[in-house]
């Protein structure tokens, strides 16, 4: 089945140590969007791809970065996370398009202690 | 005054009653609308989408768009205890931009 995979599940990293997640898709989708999504909060978009064309939203912290080696693959790279960045991580997909239909990988769970 | 507007709850239904969720948006430009269905711990699930003011039905589901009062619905006919779960208003226009959902609760 086509679908968005992210690795790890649950990320537990310490205060300050670089952490890395990953997204996979085999939909082909050319449109990939990391948000951030904390506990009863709406998720929170930190940047997308139009294919290789990275867009970072204004208030996404510098901390943050990403990648996208290829199609099916984009990383959230954090470079010295704080107790702040503890949420869950969403990595979506989408055509890009008129009606931008996202579909959402489980997401990954991240603990900073 | 937030983008996407929603009343958080809970909203407590019983089971086989209808489940009336209702949200707002500031965007008047906005051009397509979606429902997604978030159970604690999980990611959101896409359940319905709406482009044109009407309704839109999807077996127990219905959409409702009204843009000119920047409104849209989701109506969730004979609830179960499994469509128990936060649900998510997103609105698009450029990016997508989601209100922070009204937990749902439907009571057996």
């Amino acid at each position: 089945d086509a679908m968005v995979i992210q690795n790890p599940r649950y990320q537990v990293t310490q205060f300050g140590k670089p952490v890395t997640l990953s997204c996979s898709q085999t939909l082909n989708h050319n449109v990939m969007y990391w948000y951030q999504q904390k506990s009863s909060q709406a998720p929170k978009l930190l940047f997308h791809y139009y294919d290789k064309d990275f867009n970072n939203e204004a208030d996404t912290p510098d901390n943050f970065q990403s990648r996208r080696p290829n199609t099916s693959f984009c990383f959230l790279d954090i470079r010295s996370p704080g107790l702040g960045d503890a949420a869950m991580y969403l990595c979506a997909t989408s055509t890009q398009g008129d009606y931008n239909e996202q579909f959402f990988g489980p997401g990954t769970r991240l603990t900073v202690l | 005054q937030k983008e996407v507007e929603q009343n958080s709850g809970p909203l407590s239904v019983p089971e086989g009653a209808i489940a009336s969720l209702n949200c707002t948006y500031s965007d008047r430009g906005s051009q397509s609308f979606f429902w997604y269905r978030q159970y604690s711990g999980k990611s959101p699930e896409l359940i319905m989408s709406i482009y044109s003011n009407g309704d839109k039905e999807d077996g127990r589901f219905t959409a409702q768009l009204n843009k000119a009062s920047q409104y849209v619905s989701l109506l969730i006919r004979d609830s179960q205890p499994s469509d128990s779960a936060t649900y998510l208003c997103a609105v698009s226009l450029n990016d997508m931009r989601f209100g922070a959902g009204t937990r749902l609760t439907v009571k057996p």
